[in-house]
């Protein structure tokens, strides 16, 4: 089974800050990756999908990068939307999901 | 636009049996390819199960297999998930989700519905 592992699990940022979540699969999965936010009592929303591919209505600020097992989403300028938890998800082979970086208010 | 809403969740006893279902609406649903993924309170989110978009194909988590299983009626655009021999550790919000492309399966998705609390406890 493929593993996925996000870094940090927790995250302190003010609005206006560059802020990047890392997440690593335990083998290759290629550009198989998709980014998630999630808000409390809420379902997912997609954000990114195939590594770096922005879903439609997404603002701009959000970005991912990266291939092979490493991987990034960046949000350019924090907006106050933007707190919440957000998780990679690998789509190689099956469906795992990292286990979530939570952005907090410093 | 696209719609999906789930229904049947609640309080069950370990071992007893549970099946939800997820209505779809605003799009063409025996198009598309179905998934169940579940989050336990202030958990992660896991991946349960996937039906094809005609219903020909089904996998699921290692955790359900051979208990849960994923179906789908297109007269009625509905998913269904039964759940047998419920586990407290099948304790979760599950939602429907549907995969981003027409008569393919992604694995990625794009579209969520709510989400139904199952609750598994004596």
């Amino acid at each position: 089974d493929i593993q996925m592992t996000q870094s940090p699990s927790t995250l302190s940022a003010s609005v206006g800050d560059r802020v990047t979540i890392t997440c690593r699969a335990s083998q290759s999965i290629s550009s198989w990756l998709a980014w998630y936010q999630q808000k409390p009592g809420k379902a997912p929303d997609l954000l990114i999908y195939q590594a770096s591919s922005l879903e439609s209505g997404v603002p701009s600020r959000f970005s991912g990068s990266g291939s092979g097992t490493e991987f990034t989403l960046t949000i350019s300028s924090l907006q106050p939307d933007d707190f919440a938890t957000y998780y990679c998800q690998q789509y190689n082979t099956y469906g795992t999901f990292g286990q979530g970086t939570k952005v907090e208010i410093k | 636009q696209v719609q999906l809403v789930e229904s049947g969740g609640g309080v069950v006893q370990p071992g007893r049996s549970l099946t939800l279902s997820c209505a779809a609406s605003g799009f063409t649903f025996s198009g598309y390819t179905m998934h169940w993924v579940r989050q336990a309170p202030g958990k992660g989110l896991e991946w349960v199960a996937v039906i094809s978009y005609d219903g020909s194909n089904k996998n699921y988590a290692d955790s359900v297999k051979g208990r849960f299983t994923i179906s789908r009626d297109s007269s009625k655009n509905t998913l269904y998930l039964q759940m047998n021999s419920l586990r407290a550790e099948d304790t979760a919000v599950y939602y429907c989700a549907r995969d981003p492309r027409l008569y393919s399966s992604s694995w990625y998705f794009q579209h969520w519905g709510q989400g139904t609390l199952v609750t598994v406890s004596s």
